[in-house]
């Protein structure tokens, strides 16, 4: 099993609509999730950080936690077209001091 | 303007030769980080470092050294025991671990 997984897509929505995109961690210790937008050719760039159960919300997109079936989201909605990129989530394991990524799910949203 | 940067964007290697990546912040970071990117993959962490002087090994640290002798500063060497080192480069920095981290621009390595 992936210390982090997240369903590689393509995700593809239209153009206005609420794009969800979801990964699941192995490490119930796990504390901290991040989100990464990533142009194609581009290095990440980080969206939103939940520490919490619930959800965190900022602007377009929101951040979902639910650590006991330990999974977290993100919802953006109103997508647009430079929304289009690939979507890292990323996981502080417990008792390590580096972020450990999935390999990201990419997103499509269509004109 | 507070920032991190990588150099050179593009590099390209003979095969048997060093190469080392430069990664620079000025934003008083404690927290520097090496990854690489394959394509179509998530990140893989080479080697990290949590205060200068101070660096510990990540997964794939192989054929990887690096130094933290500034603050400021933690360059990255690909050595010729890297035997497949042609990848996307990635440096980030976090104000302490388990903080949210920022990653330079990246250097694209090709061995040619």
């Amino acid at each position: 099993q992936k210390e982090v997984e997240q369903n590689s897509g393509p995700l593809s929505v239209p153009e206005g609509a609420i794009a969800s995109l979801n990964c699941t961690y192995s490490d119930r210790g796990s504390q901290s999730f991040f989100w990464y937008r990533q142009y194609s050719g581009k290095s990440p760039e980080l969206i939103m950080f939940i520490y919490s159960n619930g959800d965190k919300e900022d602007g377009r997109f929101t951040a979902q936690l639910n650590k006991a079936s330990q999974y977290v989201s993100l919802l953006i909605r109103d997508s647009q077209p430079s929304d289009s990129a690939t979507y890292l989530c990323a996981v502080n394991k417990a008792g390590r001091r580096a972020l450990t990524f999935g390999s990201g799910t990419r997103l499509q949203v269509q004109p | 303007d507070g920032g991190i940067t990588q150099s050179p964007k593009y590099l390209f290697r003979k095969e048997g030769q060093n190469v080392t990546l430069s990664c620079e912040q000025n934003l008083n970071h404690d927290a520097m980080y090496w990854y690489r990117q394959d394509p179509g993959q998530g990140l893989r962490l080479i080697y990290y470092s949590q205060i200068v002087n101070d660096f510990q090994k990540g997964d794939i640290a192989e054929g990887y050294s690096v130094s933290r002798e500034k603050k400021e500063s933690f360059p990255l060497t690909v050595t010729s025991a890297q035997k497949n080192p042609t990848a996307f480069y990635l440096c980030a920095s976090s104000s302490t671990v388990n903080t949210e981290a920022f990653f330079g621009q990246g250097t694209r390595l090709t061995v040619v």
